[in-house]
């Protein structure tokens, strides 16, 4: 089946600086992949969503400064948080979608603690 | 118009027994219908998926029933384990273009042993 691989699964990190989260789709092309944020014990909010070598397209309310996504290729997409702060600490996940009607297929996530 | 209502919010059953969670859209244009289970620490992962010409789907042990006039979707599970805990989301959106989702609230499943 479609895997969705994210590294990493864990990260702690120092208030200040930037976080590079990976994602990647192993099995298939991805022409499309979405970030989401997802807080303790409640749903996943759709952070923003990025075709293959276009500018992603954000939700209101997501600071595109803040959170940058690039995908670069069919199987890669990074989220890099910059200058994250406490208050961005939480479980961000991935998700990618082939062409030709295929459904989401996500990630594991990626837990970010911001000390 | 975004918004897509779960309930319950928790729901603890027996082994054997037939959970049942129940989700409700407002918008009218939605035309694909996922139901995902997670896992704690790990990504949602597709369990089953319905689109409204249809009004119920099964696989394996798992049922969705769709109502396209009241708009409301739900999931069945049969002969419930306990390997079936986790938490289960609704979800709806377009199928065509990106396929943008919007989430349920989730509900979380205890099966007891």
């Amino acid at each position: 089946g479609a895997v969705v691989s994210q590294h990493p699964s864990w990260v702690i990190c120092k208030s200040g600086t930037s976080v590079k989260i990976e994602c990647r789709s192993l099995d298939f092309q991805a022409t499309t992949m979405f970030w989401y944020r997802q807080f303790p014990k409640q749903s996943l909010m759709l952070m923003a969503t990025s075709n293959e070598g276009s500018k992603a397209t954000y939700e209101q309310g997501v600071e595109k400064d803040k959170f940058l996504i690039n995908h670069a290729s069919l199987t890669l997409s990074t989220l890099t948080v910059t200058s994250a702060h406490p208050e961005d600490s939480s479980f961000y996940i991935c998700s990618a979608r082939g062409p030709n009607g295929q459904p989401q297929h996500f990630g594991d996530g990626t837990r970010l603690s911001i000390l | 118009q975004q918004q897509v209502k779960q309930s319950p919010q928790s729901l603890i059953v027996q082994k054997g027994g037939i959970p049942i969670i129940n989700c409700a859209y407002e918008n009218t244009a939605f035309d694909y219908f996922p139901w995902y289970q997670q896992f704690p620490g790990k990504g949602p992962a597709l369990l089953i998926a319905i689109r409204p010409d249809v009004s119920e789907k099964k696989e394996g042990r798992f049922t969705i029933s769709f109502n396209k006039s009241a708009k409301q979707f739900s999931l069945h599970i049969m002969d419930s384990q306990p390997g079936d805990s986790a938490t289960y989301f609704c979800a709806a959106g377009w199928d065509t273009g990106f396929q943008k989702l919007v989430f349920g609230t989730g509900t979380r499943l205890l099966v007891s042993p």
